[in-house]
């Protein structure tokens, strides 16, 4: 069935960096767009990032534009989020999220979430 | 930029139908999903372009959207269905959720 598991979040001080990783399984990866979601403890989902099935185009937050890289291995099967200049508002669980067509239009299947503080 | 509102919460006694809305500039132009998410769980989809139901989820659940409004209408209302519901659509390239709402069953 298909699976997402992110990995990589952790503790990290404000202006510091921290990659995301996500493994997927279940599906042909390199046919699907995946987006990254995240949720700051007890508030709503906030869209991310995405990236087309090839990488070809990709779309960010305003929130995290300039700061935030997203991007895929088709030949390894990994997804990554690589977070520069992180902020306490970064703070929150990061969901890894398969979309149901190769360019964009709804989440089919979510991971479990990785937690990223982000705190001195 | 493109803002989708929902109301925070929502209130259905057992057995009864619940509809939750989602308010948005012309959002009948756009294809509108629904997701559920239950306290520490990921998020599911509930409803994709409108109206559409993913394999596995009941047929209680149903969308609709025109003009400014979309709604998800969930009928003979479980326990089970008390969750979060958040919507979701894409605006340009973005993707935009509303604030989502809280759904208790009474």
């Amino acid at each position: 069935q298909v699976q997402l598991v992110e990995s990589g979040g952790g503790v990290v001080q404000p202006g510091g960096s921290l990659r995301l990783s996500c493994a997927p399984s279940g599906f042909t990866f390199s046919s699907f767009g995946i987006h990254w979601v995240r949720q700051a403890p007890g508030k709503g989902l906030e869209w991310v990032a995405f990236i087309w099935y090839d990488g070809n185009n990709k779309y960010y937050a305003d929130s995290v534009k300039g700061r935030f890289t997203i991007s895929r291995d088709n030949s390894k099967n990994t997804l990554y989020l690589q977070m520069n200049s992180l902020r306490p508002e970064d703070t929150a669980v990061y969901y890894c999220a398969k979309d149901r067509a190769a360019a964009g239009t709804s989440v089919d299947y979510w991971g479990q979430g990785t937690l990223v503080t982000v705190s001195s | 930029s493109y803002e989708l509102t929902q109301p925070l919460s929502v209130s259905v006694a057992l057995g009864q139908t619940a509809r939750i809305t989602c308010g948005g500039n012309n959002i009948g132009n756009k294809h509108v999903h629904w997701y559920q998410q239950k306290p520490g769980q990921a998020p599911v989809l509930v409803i994709y372009s409108d109206s559409n139901r993913p394999s596995g989820i009941p047929e209680r659940f149903s969308g609709s959207n025109s003009g400014n409004t979309a709604t998800l209408t969930i009928s003979r209302a479980q326990a089970g269905d008390e969750a979060d519901y958040y919507c979701q659509v894409w605006d340009s390239s973005d993707v935009v959720f509303g604030g989502g709402t809280k759904l208790t069953v009474l």
